[in-house]
């Protein structure tokens, strides 16, 4: 199985603060990196995948980064909606199968 | 629009077995996979494996294989899951998403199931 490590596990952030949050995978798992966000209650929210391609809708302050076993989300400037728990997903282009990372909450400072 | 309505919360005894479903909408049923994903209270989701409604392919999640089964029904456009043999520790929101091109795009709301005596 892939293990999915994310860093950190909480952040204190401000709004309009630069956020990064670090995934890596056990071994590479080429593009194939999703992030999600997810708010108490309901169901994750896809925001990116392939590692780099916003999904429809999603404001332009998100980004993504990486390939292989190394990945970041940036938000460039916190907004209060953001404050939310964030999980990367590794997911084969070719079969079904996934594995998502432990979480990383970010807190208002 | 792509939408993927769950049942709804369930309360049962140790040892029970029970059946979520997730009925889609606003696509080709067949032609995508529905995976299911379990949460456990403050905890993150997990991956307990995928099913491909048109030939009713499944891989299970070693972690879940032998703990639950999934099944579809093509007429009524609806996924099922089956928890066996519940345990305190299955108390969890389950929920089902679609496999997008863009991984999973598409999830249901959401089923909390709660085991207790």
């Amino acid at each position: 199985d892939i293990q999915m490590t994310q860093s950190p596990s909480t952040l204190s952030t401000s709004i309009g603060d630069r956020v990064t949050i670090t995934c890596r995978a056990s071994q590479s798992i080429s593009k194939w990196l999703a992030w999600y966000q997810q708010k108490p209650g309901t169901a994750p929210k896809l925001l990116i995948y392939e590692a780099s391609k916003l999904d429809s809708g999603v404001p332009s302050r998100f980004s993504g980064s990486g390939s292989g076993t190394e990945f970041t989300l940036t938000i460039s400037s916190l907004q209060p909606d953001d404050f939310a728990t964030y999980y990367c997903q590794q997911y084969n282009g070719y079969t079904p199968e996934y594995s998502f990372g432990q979480g990383t909450k970010l807190e208002i400072k | 629009e792509v939408l993927l309505v769950q049942s709804g919360a369930e309360v049962n005894e140790p040892g029970k077995s029970l059946k979520i479903s997730c009925e889609a909408s606003g696509y080709t049923f067949n032609n995508y996979w529905i995976a299911w994903v379990r949460q456990m209270p403050g905890k993150g989701p997990e991956w307990m494996g995928s099913i491909f409604p048109g030939d009713v392919d499944t891989r299970y999640s070693p972690s879940f294989q032998g703990q639950v089964t999934f099944s579809v029904d093509k007429s009524l456009n609806t996924a099922y899951l089956h928890l066996n043999n519940l345990k305190v520790s299955a108390t969890a929101t389950y929920y089902c998403a679609r496999r997008g091109i863009n991984g999973l795009a598409n999830w249901g709301q959401g089923t909390l199931v709660t085991v207790s005596s």
